[in-house]
């Protein structure tokens, strides 16, 4: 079955440091995703990215990120000057004309 | 503007029962989906359940079912037969129907950690 692929799965980063997430999503979906899960918290929404470019936003998706398709296979977040309460659990997902969403297995950034 | 509510902050079952996870939901919308996501210790997000909001049966996937409750914007899951491996954080989440299944930002609730004893 189809995987989002989402490296690292841990990545631990300096504040004020930027850090780059990676994701690989399905190759025939058209839709993708940022959501954040701080610990113990509920699932937000970032972002969301069709035909390269960002087609909702939300607030917590400031000028200290973005998201880009450098290719036609990756789907990055970038964090600029990552901040103590940036850390928590990233997931990209994608979605397709007739698929519903799939989420990948996300990545655990630490800001220390 | 959607939002979505779990009030249950945990629940527990003995194993081979049936527990029923409680959500509510806010929307604008005239037509959404609703969904139930299972939330395991390796944290991915699985899809557990979906429901389109104008169809009026409730979804059914094996063991699990929802009471969809469109009047009263509820929109609860029922898990029967409960096994060791459902222990997990359940999320509830809705999406507007804009652009069908695929395409649209994910609102989700709060969740419920479920605890399953043998």
């Amino acid at each position: 079955e189809p995987e989002v692929t989402q490296t690292p799965s841990h990545q631990v980063t300096q504040m004020g440091q930027e850090v780059i997430l990676r994701c690989v999503p399905i190759s025939n979906h058209l839709y993708f995703y940022w959501y954040r899960q701080i610990l113990g918290q509920k699932v937000e929404f970032l972002v969301s990215f069709y035909n390269n470019e960002i087609s909702e936003k939300s607030e917590i998706f400031d000028d200290q990120f973005s998201v880009e398709r450098p290719d036609g296979s990756n789907f990055t977040l970038k964090i600029r000057s990552t901040k103590l309460e940036d850390s928590a659990m990233y997931f990209c997902a994608s979605s397709g004309v007739r698929d519903g969403y799939t989420f990948g297995s996300g990545t655990r950034l630490t800001v220390v | 503007a959607q939002t979505v509510t779990q009030s249950q902050p945990e629940m527990s079952v003995q194993e081979a029962e049936t527990v029923t996870l409680s959500c509510t939901y806010d929307t604008s919308e005239s037509d959404y989906y609703l969904f139930w996501y299972k939330q395991p210790p390796s944290r991915q997000m699985i899809l557990v359940i979906r429901q389109e909001a104008y169809k009026q049966q409730n979804a059914t996937e094996n063991r699990f079912s929802v009471n969809f409750q469109k009047a009263a914007k509820s929109f609860s899951l029922k898990i029967s037969d409960s096994q060791l491996g459902d222990a997990a954080m359940y999320f509830c989440a809705s999406k507007p129907n804009a652009g069908g299944t695929s395409y649209g930002k994910l609102t989700f609730g709060q969740g419920t950690i479920l605890t399953v004893h043998p």
